[in-house]
């Protein structure tokens, strides 16, 4: 199994661009998720999936957009870049989904990203 | 990468030393923990979990205590190594889709 990939590794957009941040799992996961990581703060929950079809939101999810068309597949969206969202982002998946939220998560390699 | 890592608590062992680092958790409902390592230009690593039934548990070289009384988590590696250095966060399942992750400590390893 490769795991949870993410593409691109880096990329750099200009203020207004919009792009695509791929997030693939092999592993059969129902549960899928993009955070973000900032300087000095814990990873942060922009959106969430618990199975294709199913989205919902976390605690930043303004500016961005995902879609769940596929288990493997969760990108994430950004409409309209912005200097603020210059951060590591990673997607997670875990297995299941139950009752009492999910299991344990595993984490892609991240993407750099840079907004100037 | 390194950004990420900036204003972290920082602990510094000798190699060979046991490390015990520490996690204060927020949410008296949650009922699952996990410790993440995450080393420079990489995503965070799974090392071991406990749920809200045990005070303790053991992997390979690593364990974990829970206090539920004072919601403190901590993480011990035995006999540290150079490859341990990274930073080390713990995350919390509050019983939701969404975990609660702290901010993390860098554990750095002096040969």
């Amino acid at each position: 199994n490769a795991g949870v990939t993410q593409t691109p590794k880096f990329q750099v957009l200009k203020t207004g661009q919009s792009m695509t941040l791929q997030c693939a799992q092999d592993m059969n996961h129902e549960y899928m998720s993009w955070y973000r990581q900032d300087p000095g703060m814990g990873l942060r929950l922009i959106h969430y999936s618990v199975g294709a079809g199913i989205t919902d939101q976390g605690e930043v999810p303004n500016g961005y957009n995902v879609s769940r068309s596929t288990t493997e597949d969760f990108p994430l969206r950004l409409l309209s870049a912005a200097p603020s969202q210059t951060s590591v982002y990673f997607c997670a998946s875990s297995y299941s989904v139950t009752s009492r939220g999910t299991d344990t998560q595993y984490f892609g390699p991240g993407t750099r990203l840079t907004v100037l | 990468g390194e950004s990420v890592g900036l204003h972290l608590p920082t602990l510094s062992v000798q190699e060979g030393d046991n490390s015990i680092i520490n996690c204060a958790y927020s949410n008296s409902a949650s009922d699952y923990f996990i410790w993440y390592k995450q080393e420079s230009g990489k995503g965070p690593q799974f090392i071991i979990d406990i749920r809200s039934n045990m005070d303790k548990r053991q992997g390979q070289r690593v364990t974990v205590l829970l206090n539920k009384t004072v919601k403190h988590l901590s993480l011990q590696i035995a006999a540290t190594q150079p490859g341990d250095s990274a930073v080390y966060f713990c995350a919390e399942n509050p019983g939701t889709y969404k975990y609660i992750f702290g901010t993390g400590t860098r554990l750095k390893v002096l040969a």
